[in-house]
């Protein structure tokens, strides 16, 4: 079965640097990948989707890259602040007109230091 | 614009007893999805509702069923309740469509804690 793995539980920078997550897949390319923000206590927020035929997407100070000869997707915050801190979900999307089931990986824990 | 609602926030119950969750979807959305999220876990999709119909599932047993009424507005029933049924349960909503940019907007979530 297809699985998302988020090695890292938790990553701490210095605020200014940039941030990299890491997301791996195994078996079979997904169609497509997304990452979510989630706070404590709060649902998750959708921030990126990717193609499988995309290399790189881009919004604001993030930037994921999709790379499917090494089966992983990178999370880059560029100039991270401390408001980034947070969990990270990486997940794939079931490909399929209307289908919206997603499988996450756990997650990793971000803080930015001041 | 209200976003995705769920009632109540949180619940405690003991074991073996049964449990009703609700979810308002995001307005102009058809299509509501159930997640359990455990601690130190990522979300683990239940089940997915669209036209009163539950159209995809995942690996939950028959315990956990749902339900979806004319106003899109959904409602997730857990029976016999273990203790490992203890979680986060998001509902999340979409609109049913095959565009893969279309946002899936999660509420929330209700707090379960089973004794």
């Amino acid at each position: 079965s297809q699985k998302i793995e988020q090695n890292s539980e938790a990553l701490n920078i210095q605020e200014g640097k940039t941030a990299t997550l890491t997301c791996n897949y195994t078996n079979y390319s997904p169609a497509y990948l997304q990452w979510y923000r989630q706070d404590p206590g709060r649902g998750p927020v959708f921030l990126l989707l990717i193609r499988e035929n995309e290399k790189e997407k881009r919004k604001e100070r993030l930037k994921v890259t999709f790379d499917t000869t090494l089966k992983q997707s990178l999370f880059h915050i560029t100039a991270s602040q401390p408001a980034d801190s947070a969990t990270y979900l990486c997940a794939r999307r079931t490909p399929g007109a209307g289908s919206y089931q997603l499988t996450f990986g756990k997650g990793t824990k971000l803080s930015v230091i001041p | 614009d209200a976003g995705v609602t769920q009632s109540p926030t949180h619940l405690i119950k003991t074991r073996g007893q049964q449990v009703t969750l609700r979810c308002s979807p995001k307005s102009g959305h058809d299509t509501v999805s159930w997640y359990q999220q455990a601690l130190g876990q990522g979300p683990q999709f239940i089940f997915q509702y669209y036209e009163e119909e539950e159209r995809q599932r995942g690996n939950f047993p028959d315990r956990f069923s749902g339900h979806q009424f004319p106003n899109y507005s959904s409602e997730l029933n857990v029976n016999a309740l273990l203790l490992g049924d203890s979680a986060l349960y998001l509902c999340a909503s979409s609109l049913f469509s095959g565009l893969a940019d279309n946002e899936q907007f999660f509420g929330p979530g209700t707090r379960l804690t089973v004794l």
